[in-house]
């Protein structure tokens, strides 16, 4: 059974580093062709997708935030990292985290986890 | 701004079918295939129908899919009242080496 679970700080300042985790079972990044990606939603508003890491430790990032995001994994705990650099109100969202399977190509997102609500104060 | 485009609404009576389109660009839907996703407001998106077509266990019949170009579409049949919800489609874009995702449509059963 494949489950993800987000977590982190509900409420951050504006110009603070954001720094959201994911645990997930099920599955692990040691696997060929696992992968695990951050997918944002600014409240009603559509998904947006922000970074994915694979099992051999490749990392793409959206074009537009590539400059303040990092992410990383801890194999051994079951866990990626996602850190946002820089915060401003306009990266208030729910974040989700979701397993990807590489195939021929990198699939579409298929287990996701709950989301967890980040509000950015100014 | 989604780069993905999707019209924002969609409606039908019980029983009808509405269809759901989303245009993109070569290197997005042109190049790769296209997943669908269901959103019911305050829950996380689940996946419909992945690129190849094939749903999770449990997707309904009543969805079908096609794609032509740089455009492709989602037809729900026999609209029942548990299809009122939000409707993303995505790709992956190789020119981004990225996902994108529509901007969604909420489908309204009247």
């Amino acid at each position: 059974q494949v489950t993800l679970r987000e977590s982190g700080p509900a409420l951050v300042k504006s110009t603070q580093t954001l720094t959201l985790t994911c645990s997930f079972s099920g599955f692990s990044l040691r696997t060929t062709g696992m992968c695990v990606t951050w997918i944002r939603q600014p409240p009603g508003k559509a998904l947006e997708w922000l970074a994915l890491i694979d099992w051999d430790d490749d990392k793409f990032y959206s074009t537009s935030l590539k400059a303040r995001l990092t992410i990383s994994m801890d194999t051994s705990i079951n866990q990626v990292v996602l850190a946002m650099t820089n915060v401003d109100p306009a990266d208030t969202a729910t974040y989700y985290c979701a397993r990807i399977k590489k195939v021929v190509g990198y699939g579409a997102p298929d287990y996701w986890g709950q989301g967890t609500l980040v509000t950015v104060s100014s | 701004q989604s780069v993905l485009t999707q019209p924002p609404s969609a409606s039908a009576t019980p029983g009808q079918r509405v269809t759901i389109s989303c245009s993109g660009s070569s290197s997005s839907v042109g190049s790769n295939v296209v997943s669908w996703y269901k959103q019911v407001p305050g829950t996380a998106p689940k996946l419909l129908i992945d690129g190849n077509d094939q749903g999770p266990s449990g997707v309904p019949d009543r969805l079908s899919v096609s794609k032509s170009g740089t455009s492709a579409s989602l037809a729900i049949s026999g609209l029942q009242s548990e299809d009122e919800a939000d409707y993303y489609c995505a790709a992956w874009d190789d020119s981004l080496n990225g996902w994108l995702f529509g901007g969604g449509t909420r489908v309204t059963v009247l």
